[in-house]
């Protein structure tokens, strides 16, 4: 059972376009993560959300925690090619110890 | 800061042979280190989570006795494929979750092995 589901699983758009990744779960979280990940390295966190209807941002990312810290956004504003790369989100659940992962949107963005 | 290395980063190795891969946090303490490994375009998945100075947990379908883990300190835990074979090919990917904080995790490199 995927607890966590990430739509889109692929995204191709122009430099330029703004795009939303979802993150989604029946379940609440205590915090969730994003996570940018480059092929052949490691997932690199961009921000953790903690409160419900958090927002946070990252330049030209913005990032919400939903009120019922069940789900998340991620919004790039005029994406540009740096920009590509899976992105993943993590949460922890509470009393949990173990972090829980999507299955990843691969965002690709062509000059 | 939180930041995590992995060495090697890429290794080939025969079947049949043993392979370690360290993983370290070089500027904070992880009580808590994890393993995972990734396929091609898909996501994580992870393998087993180690306390310092305890047994690592598996997840299920994890072989324990081909997958050793040891986390002798707080800065540093190996993972071991034994007796590796071709399907054992793989990107396995370490994390470190500091003893505080939301439950975050720091992520090294990766080690790519390729079993000939």
């Amino acid at each position: 059972t995927q607890l966590l589901e990430q739509s889109p699983q692929f995204l191709s758009i122009q430099e330029g376009e703004n795009l939303t990744v979802y993150c989604n779960s029946s379940s609440v979280f205590s915090s969730l993560q994003w996570y940018r990940q480059e092929p052949g390295e490691g997932p690199v966190l961009l921000v953790t959300v903690v409160t419900g209807g958090e927002v946070k941002k990252l330049k030209r990312l913005t990032f919400q925690f939903g009120d019922a810290r069940k789900d998340s956004s991620l919004h790039i504003t005029a994406a540009q090619p740096g920009d590509t790369g899976l992105y993943l989100c993590a949460g922890a659940r509470s009393g949990g110890f173990k972090t829980i992962f999507g299955a990843g949107t691969r965002l690709f963005v062509k000059a | 800061g939180a930041v995590v290395s992995q060495h090697p980063s890429w290794v080939i190795c025969k079947s049949g042979t043993s392979v370690k891969i360290e993983c370290r946090s070089l500027d904070f303490q992880a009580t808590t280190m994890f393993w995972y490994r990734q396929f091609p375009k898909q996501s994580l998945m992870l393998m087993a989570t180690s306390n310092e100075g305890s047994k690592a947990t598996y997840e299920q379908g994890v072989e324990k006795d081909k997958f050793l883990i040891n986390h002798a300190s707080l800065t540093l835990s190996t993972l071991t494929v034994t007796s590796a074979h071709p399907e054992d090919s793989s990107f396995y990917i370490c994390s470190a979750r500091p003893g505080t904080g939301p439950y975050e995790q720091y992520f090294g490199p990766g080690t790519r092995l390729t079993v000939t």
